[in-house]
C-alpha cells in the first residue's frame, strides 16, 4: 500500500522569509512525487513533481522540492515567502511499479504568509 | 488548450436517489482519475481510468462506478445516495502515469 504524511496542517511563515512544508511518503516501489496547490475557490494546481534524476526539482512560483530517497521524503521549499503563496498544499505520491495509475494524496498543509 | 471540465458544477439530491456527475479532460489526455474531497477525510482516489479501462479503483462501496468513453470524456455514477457522499467530487487528466494531474474545478454534491 502506498500512502502519504504531512506533518503539519498548518504552516505560518512570515513574508520575505523561507518556508518548508513537510512531507514523508511510503511505498513499494519507486515513487512518483507531486506537489500541488489549491487556492481558496480556486482548483488544484500542478507545482512540482519528482520522476527521476536530480533530487532536487524546481517548479512554478519559485518553488522547490528535494527528494531524499533514505529518509522517504518530498519536502516543499520556497527561499522568500510571499503574502500570495498562501494557500493549501497537497503532496501526492504514485508507485512505479505497481498501481501506477494510482495517486494518494496526503491530507494537506494549511500555509499562511503574514505580512 | 481548455481546461478540465466539470458538470455539473453544483448538485443537490435527495438521500436514495442517485447521481452522474460528468468530465471532459484536456484533448490527449487519456487518463482521468476521479477523487472526493471532504473538510474531513481530505482527497480520497475514487478510480482512474485510461483508454477506456479502468486500472486502478478507490476504496469506496459499490454504489460508485465510473466509465470512459472513446473520447476519453467519463462519467462517475453514485447510487442511492447517502449524506455522507455530501463533497467535493474531483476530475483529473493526465497524459500518463508519470505525467503531472490537471484537475477540473469540481462538482459540489449535496445530499439533503
Amino acid at each position: 500500500a502506498q500512502s502519504v504524511a504531512q506533518p503539519e496542517d498548518q504552516v505560518n511563515v512570515a513574508e520575505g522569509n523561507p518556508l518548508t512544508v513537510k512531507c514523508t511518503y511510503s511505498v513499494s516501489g519507486n515513487p512518483y512525487l507531486f506537489w500541488y496547490v489549491q487556492y481558496p475557490n480556486r482548483g488544484l494546481q500542478f507545482l512540482l513533481k519528482y520522476i527521476t534524476g536530480d533530487n532536487l526539482v524546481k517548479g512554478s512560483y519559485g518553488f522547490e522540492a528535494e527528494f531524499n530517497k533514505s529518509q522517504t521524503s518530498f519536502h516543499l521549499k520556497k527561499p522568500s515567502a510571499l503574502v500570495s503563496d498562501s494557500a493549501l498544499y497537497f503532496c501526492a505520491v504514485r508507485d512505479m511499479n505497481t498501481n501506477a495509475g494510482k495517486s494518494t494524496f496526503g491530507d494537506g498543509t494549511t500555509l499562511t504568509v503574514k505580512p | 488548450k481548455a481546461g478540465v471540465t466539470q458538470t455539473p458544477r453544483y448538485l443537490i439530491k435527495t438521500r436514495g436517489q442517485q447521481v452522474t456527475l460528468s468530465c471532459s479532460p484536456i484533448s490527449g489526455h487519456r487518463s482521468v482519475s476521479w477523487y472526493q474531497q471532504t473538510p474531513g477525510q481530505g482527497l480520497q482516489f475514487l478510480f482512474e481510468y485510461f483508454s477506456e479501462t479502468q486500472r486502478n479503483k478507490g476504496n469506496f462501496p459499490g454504489r460508485f462506478s465510473g466509465r470512459q468513453f472513446s473520447n476519453s470524456r467519463s462519467e462517475m455514477n453514485v447510487s442511492t445516495l447517502e449524506l455522507g457522499d455530501s463533497a467535493l467530487y474531483l476530475c483529473a487528466s493526465s497524459l500518463g502515469t508519470g505525467s503531472e494531474q490537471y484537475f477540473g474545478p469540481g462538482t459540489r454534491l449535496t445530499v439533503t
